[in-house]
């Protein structure tokens, strides 16, 4: 089935590594976003890619890093410079079509202590 | 003023009987508009697209009233199954790709 993996469900660290969350889709869709969730709040926008070797910053980039290497590949680092890291974050990805929806991944949720 | 708010609630409605709540959006130049539902610790589902025509599907109707900037989600006959936060979403720019989100509306049925 096609779908939006992400990996790992749960994810643990200690403060001051960075951490790499993993993101795969076998949709064939062109765009692909990372937004973060946190308790009782929207989602915010971290990155954004359109296409292969391109991605833009979204509201929150700060302390945060992607590539999109391959189409089918969006892979976020959150680094040490992430002030408040614990957080549950999204992966998502669209066909490059007016008014097409947003498909999550289940998302990991990140805890740093 | 935020690209999207909702009021959080909680909205407790009775079983069987009809909720509604909008989503007010700050561009009114925004395209392309949706609800997703989210359950508790889940990441977020397509519910629907919101049309200009407003649509429906099933149980759910969704409306969109440029005029005043907002859209709006209505369920009737509410079910326990319903329970959820719904989300909406907006494109704000005219050519860029992203969504902006809400912070949802959390519906509990009660039985």
């Amino acid at each position: 089935d096609g779908g939006i993996t992400q990996s790992p469900k749960y994810l643990f660290r200690k403060e001051g590594q960075n951490v790499t969350l993993s993101c795969e889709q076998n949709l064939n869709h062109d765009a692909m976003y990372w937004y973060r969730q946190d308790p009782g709040q929207g989602l915010r926008l971290i990155y954004y890619s359109q296409i292969v070797n391109d991605f833009q910053k979204g509201d929150i980039a700060e302390g945060y890093s992607v590539s999109r290497e391959k189409k089918e590949s969006f892979p976020l680092t959150v680094t040490s410079a992430q002030k408040n890291p614990t957080a549950f974050y999204l992966c998502a990805s669209r066909i490059q079509t007016p008014n097409s929806p947003l498909h999550f991944g289940n998302g990991t949720r990140l805890t740093v202590t | 003023r935020k690209e999207v708010e909702q009021d959080p609630g909680p909205f407790n409605v009775p079983e069987g009987a009809t909720v509604a709540f909008n989503c007010t959006y700050s561009n009114s130049a925004s395209q392309s508009f949706f609800w997703y539902r989210q359950d508790c610790r889940k990441e977020p589902k397509l519910l629907m697209s919101v049309y200009s025509s407003g649509n429906e599907d099933g149980r759910f109707t969704a409306q969109l009233n440029r005029a005043s900037q907002y859209i709006s989600l209505l369920i009737r006959d509410s079910k326990l199954s319903d329970s959820a936060t719904y989300l909406c979403a907006v494109n704000p720019y005219y050519g860029n790709n992203r969504l902006a989100f809400g912070k949802g509306n959390q519906v509990v049925v009660i039985p």
